[in-house]
């Protein structure tokens, strides 16, 4: 199966500071997404990238993907406190690269100082 | 704005139990999902829902089973609980072709 492999699986960073983490995955995808996670809560839905895209925008948040090398990365500047937490890619299962399945990484985890 | 609503939010189990963790959504959902999230492992979906009646089996199935009961209900049952089963499990709902909404947990421990 399909699975998103983040890097560093853990990252701690001064208020202020860029962050940056990267996913790799295997095979062909339609579409990359990433999720963050807040300790003791579910998973919330930051953006999605779709294959004939190579850079998208929210906000403090920049995600690029690289179809050649099979990666992404998202970008968070000016990290604040708030953005303490786990950072997953997800990429489309089944041979249709259908949307309804996904495939989760392992996660980045971020530890922004104050 | 409730979402996805999971309960119980924590439970302990002793070995050979059986129990049922329910989920529901409010946002009109057809495809729903059941996973588990332990340690270094991310999370792996156990079953999902397409659709109100249709179940499939996901990347580790095996020692659960799914109930779709309507569009905003779908619950996972423990038949048998085993201490490998410890984990966090996560209920989502999605519409078709759309990012997935998730609940905030049921922290499961079998000793």
């Amino acid at each position: 199966s399909q699975q998103g492999e983040e890097d560093p699986q853990a990252l701690s960073i001064q208020e202020g500071e860029n962050a940056t983490m990267n996913c790799s995955y295997k095979t062909s995808i339609n579409n990359l997404q990433w999720y963050r996670q807040n300790s003791g809560r579910g998973l919330v839905h930051l953006i999605l990238i779709r294959s004939n895209e190579r850079e998208k925008h929210s906000g403090r948040l920049r995600v690029t993907l690289d179809t050649s090398k099979k990666s992404s990365s998202l970008l968070i500047t000016a990290s604040r406190a708030a953005d303490t937490a786990s950072y997953f890619c997800a990429t489309p299962g089944g041979d249709s690269g259908g949307y309804q399945k996904v495939t989760f990484g392992t996660g980045t985890k971020l530890q922004v100082i104050p | 704005n409730a979402g996805v609503t999971q309960t119980p939010k924590f439970q302990v189990l002793k070995t050979g139990q059986s129990m049922t963790l329910q989920c529901a959504q409010d946002m009109n959902h057809n495809s729903m999902y059941w996973y588990r999230q332990d340690p270094g492992m991310g999370l792996r979906l156990i079953y999902y829902s397409a659709s109100e009646g249709t179940t499939d089996k996901g990347e580790v199935p095996n020692g659960y089973n799914v109930s779709r009961l309507n569009k905003r209900e779908f619950s996972l049952r423990l038949e048998s609980a085993a201490p490998s089963q410890t984990s966090v499990y996560f209920c989502a709902s999605s519409e078709h072709n759309q990012p997935q909404h998730f609940g905030d947990g049921t922290r499961l421990s079998i000793l």
